[in-house]
């Protein structure tokens, strides 16, 4: 069973514009939850996380937003550059005796045009 | 380097052959884990490590896959008599601290497994 949804395999935005990234959950154990960035023939790179107990954390040009009721996370890139042409991964850690493994979606391919 | 790093970048194997899978993380590390990305997906956990210990090892997919860290710094994951379902790319991932403390894991560029 897919713990962790990315709807969309894609997403196209002009430059400038706000991108807005969409992941849905069903483990109601998972307490932590992450955004990372991919580029071709690289490794995923951490971008921003957010713990349970908030619903929105900020950095610089990313916000990612919590709805704990809905299982429902977003980021938001504002103002998108090109540099942010990437796969996005939304990912999950759940409480406990997890151990601390990431359940990660599927991804999204964002492209920012000029 | 500062980041985690991974040993070799590309492999290519016939089936039926071993292969041994380097990941360097990064210094003082505590924990590292291992995923298996097939492509098109978002990476699988196969297992984690805390210092020398290996505390979860519920996502390997056989017991062809074995994971070691001896000195609780780097790690090798072996695959034994290699399979075509085998191929795919396998990141590293290491974190400051265990895991009770919500903490990013960082990624090397991984292993891309070619099984002929």
């Amino acid at each position: 069973d897919q713990q962790v949804k990315q709807n969309s395999p894609s997403l196209s935005v002009q430059e400038g514009r706000i991108s807005i990234l969409n992941c849905d959950y069903t483990n109601s154990m998972f307490d932590y939850f992450l955004w990372y960035k991919k580029y071709p023939a690289e490794g995923p790179t951490f971008l921003i996380s957010i713990s349970s107990i908030k619903d929105k954390n900020e950095d610089g040009r990313f916000t990612v937003f919590l709805n704990k009721s809905a299982k429902h996370l977003s980021l938001h890139i504002v103002p998108s550059q090109p540099g942010d042409s990437a796969v996005y991964f939304c990912a999950a850690k759940a409480g406990g005796t997890s151990y601390g493994k990431l359940t990660f979606g599927q991804g999204t391919i964002l492209t920012v045009h000029p | 380097g500062a980041g985690v790093s991974q040993s070799p970048r590309y492999k290519v194997a016939k089936r039926g052959q071993d292969v041994a899978l380097r990941c360097d993380p990064i210094s003082g590390h505590v924990s590292l884990f291992w995923y298996q990305q097939a492509l098109g997906q978002g990476p699988e956990f196969l297992t984690y490590f805390q210092n020398e210990a290996q505390l979860d090892k519920s996502g390997l997919p056989s017991d062809r896959f074995f994971a070691e860290r001896p000195e609780g710094s780097v790690s090798t994951l072996k695959i034994q008599r290699t399979q075509q379902e085998d191929s795919a790319v396998y990141l590293c991932a290491s974190s400051l601290a265990d895991p009770h403390y919500n903490q990013p894991q960082h990624f090397g560029d991984g292993t891309r497994l070619s099984i002929l």
